[in-house]
């Protein structure tokens, strides 16, 4: 099983420039998210997504847009990337509306915005 | 607003010592609480997930417990290896209304075990 997936690992972006974050998982899960981890700020939640066809706004979402057109796939989009946008980018998935269900985590993305 | 607290933020063992990791959170209508691990650039992995109706969680060299009422988890780690040393994190869901998933983290503990 890959789990979660995420490409790329690293990238960098100049100030202005567009990109989309990977992110797949071959578990059928139902849920999915994006988070971003800043230096002494831990984990916090951009967009998540309870299933196909569906998304909302978690903590941060300025600047990110998702879509999740299968169950597989939920692409992070940066439209106008900054430098507050530097951090390292954690997708997560699980199955949905279970109290029990642990998080799994892809191995995330370093990003620079220059 | 649910706020979740590591303390410390930082802790360096000898091989062999039984050690604590502290975790509180402000409002303690939780669903569940999560132990993560992380290594250096790597993701997150769960570690141990107790439910609100549980007190502990054991698995292996790990045992981590829940107080509800006074809003605090702790993880032990028995018998420390070098191998333990990584990042240690903890979460709650955001709240009662937003569903199990959407978790809020601590900073996390880093932790270090000399050999």
């Amino acid at each position: 099983n890959a789990g979660v997936t995420q490409t790329p690992k690293f990238q960098v972006l100049k100030t202005g420039q567009s990109m989309t974050l990977q992110c797949a998982q071959d578990m059928n899960h139902e849920y999915m998210s994006w988070y971003r981890q800043d230096p002494g700020m831990g984990l916090r939640l951009i967009h998540y997504s309870v299933g196909a066809g569906i998304t909302d706004q978690g903590e941060v979402p300025n600047g990110y847009n998702v879509s999740r057109s299968t169950t597989e796939d939920f692409p992070l989009r940066l439209l106008s990337a900054a430098p507050s946008q530097t951090s390292v980018y954690f997708c997560a998935s699980s199955f949905r509306g279970r109290v029990g269900e642990k998080l799994f985590f892809g191995s995330g993305t370093q990003l620079s915005v220059l | 607003k649910q706020e979740v607290t590591q303390i410390p933020a930082a802790l360096s063992v000898p091989e062999g010592e039984n050690l604590v990791l502290n975790c509180s959170f402000t409002d303690s209508a939780i669903y569940n609480l999560q132990w993560f691990r992380q290594d250096p650039g790597k993701g997150l992995t769960s570690l141990l997930l107790i439910q609100s109706s549980q007190r502990e969680q054991t698995s292996g060299r790990l045992n981590a417990s829940l107080d509800k009422s006074s809003g605090r988890s702790t993880l032990y780690i028995a018998a420390s290896q070098p191998g333990d040393s990584a990042t240690y994190l903890c979460a709650v869901p955001a709240g009662v209304d937003t569903g199990f998933q959407k978790l809020v983290f601590g900073t996390g503990t880093r932790l270090l075990v000399s050999p």
